[in-house]
């Protein structure tokens, strides 16, 4: 009965590839989120999808495409990628923004 | 402009009190959540304070004053797996928290 899952939980490729990560919440949140978290433990937000539609899109390199086919699920597609994307990815779902719950994460590390 | 600052580190040895101070600039602040995690885990939710004073939850008490765009973390009887890393979040009208880099808590014998 996980709350917020995520796939996979670790990514290692190279430089240049493609890849995605999915995400799922089976707590009937309206709005979910991405997060990039580095090495230094900051943590930011990326997206944020409510019922399907993007409302928060941050800084962020248009090289990630974030995409939900329904209210629960959110992918992220990574293009070309590049040494500085390793970091932890935390999806997350809330029903207000000030209590959201996270995924495990997916740690992704570029070589 | 935006900031938020909590102190990056900060010690305590088990049965202690432990504050974590938060300061912030925010547009459009609406309230300040707080958030754990452990190494190697996922941001949990703590509490959340949308009005000025303290809200208690067992050994953990947050606190906000909006005027001084202030809050902090107070925990109580430390045990040792309370080591964390603790994050305040403001969160804003417009339904986006914000993060930042935490404060690690060690938690010593």
């Amino acid at each position: 009965d996980t709350a917020v899952s995520q796939t996979p939980k670790y990514l290692v490729t190279q430089m240049g590839n493609d890849k995605s990560i999915k995400c799922e919440q089976n707590l009937g949140h309206d709005t979910m989120y991405w997060y990039k978290q580095d090495s230094k433990k900051f943590l930011k937000i990326m997206f944020s999808y409510n019922n399907k539609e993007l409302i928060i899109n941050e800084t962020v390199p248009n090289r990630f495409s974030p995409k939900s086919p329904d209210k629960a699920h959110l992918n992220l597609h990574i293009n070309s990628l590049e040494l500085g994307d390793s970091a932890v990815y935390f999806c997350a779902s809330s029903t207000t923004a000030y209590e959201q719950y996270f995924g495990p994460g997916t740690r992704l590390t570029v070589t | 402009g935006q900031s938020l600052e909590q102190p990056s580190e900060v010690t305590a040895v088990e049965g202690a009190i432990v504050q974590i101070n938060c300061t912030y600039q925010t547009s459009g602040f609406y309230g300040l959540s707080w958030y754990q995690q452990h190494d190697g885990g996922a941001p949990t939710f703590l509490s959340y304070n949308a009005l000025d004073g303290l809200e208690e939850t067992g050994r953990f008490s947050s606190f906000l004053s909006r005027s001084d765009s202030y809050g902090y973390l107070l925990l109580q009887e430390l045990q040792m797996k309370d080591s964390a890393s603790y994050f305040c979040a403001p969160n804003t009208n417009a339904g986006k928290s914000t993060f930042g880099d935490g404060t690690t808590l060690t938690v010593k014998p």
